[in-house]
């Protein structure tokens, strides 16, 4: 069984910082992919980043960047120069022979 | 560019009532799978359909029942509503039934009175 575990329920950032929010799964399938959503406080779940497993580089888009450390099994979120608007909370997923396998979430809160 | 769309957003029920949840997804995207959040909880994968097949099972009451659509559009049917059926219900979309990103709707807020 798949499953992903998000340590950090809660994390406060400065605007204008970086912030990295943590995440490591689990899993037996060989090939999976590895997802971050964001979901602000008005509810839709918005698709962040992408990860395969077979990517050799780091996935990035815009100011998100995902630190993915096979090994460790782990895929940390991490977000640039904060803006007020990346308060919400932000959950981790994975795919592989199954459908989305969410971890609990981790709420940031950004503060001028 | 066009998004999955949910209808309705909002819907509130008394128990032991029905509700039917719709759901139309990215045009060309052929697979549906749907979710429920629960209050300050994460998405737990309900079903999802591939081609107006079922492709996968999760956590589905069997008071629940679903279908896609030839158009691709799928439908979330309720029964015997209970108060611990109240939660965010999400329907989301992919190019493909298998590690394809998904794309979600906004949510249809059910509250069961």
């Amino acid at each position: 069984a798949q499953k992903i575990t998000q340590t950090q329920p809660g994390m406060f950032v400065q605007e204008k910082e970086a912030v990295t929010l943590d995440c490591t799964y689990d899993t037996s399938d060989p090939s999976y992919g590895l997802f971050w959503y964001k979901q602000p406080s008005s509810g839709e779940m918005i698709f962040l980043i992408y990860q395969g497993s077979y990517d050799q580089q780091n996935a990035t888009e815009g100011r998100y960047s995902l630190n993915f450390q096979k090994a460790r099994k782990s895929a940390n979120l991490v977000i640039s120069a904060s803006q007020l608007g990346d308060s919400a909370m932000y959950f981790c997923a994975m795919t592989g022979n199954t459908p989305l396998v969410f971890g609990k979430g981790t709420r940031l809160s950004v503060i001028a | 560019a066009a998004g999955v769309i949910q209808s309705p957003r909002h819907l509130i029920k008394e128990k032991r009532e029905t509700a039917t949840l719709k759901c139309y997804p990215i045009p060309r995207h052929d697979t549906v799978y749907w979710y429920q959040q629960g209050p300050g909880q994460d998405p737990q994968f309900l079903i999802s359909f591939y081609e107006k097949m079922q492709s996968d099972k999760g956590s589905i009451p069997d008071r629940f029942s679903a279908q896609q659509f030839s158009d691709y559009h799928s439908e979330l049917n309720m029964s015997s509503l209970e108060l611990g059926d109240s939660a965010l219900y999400f329907c989301a979309s992919s190019l493909g039934p298998t590690g394809e990103t998904q794309y979600f709707g906004p949510g249809t807020r059910l509250l069961v009175l």
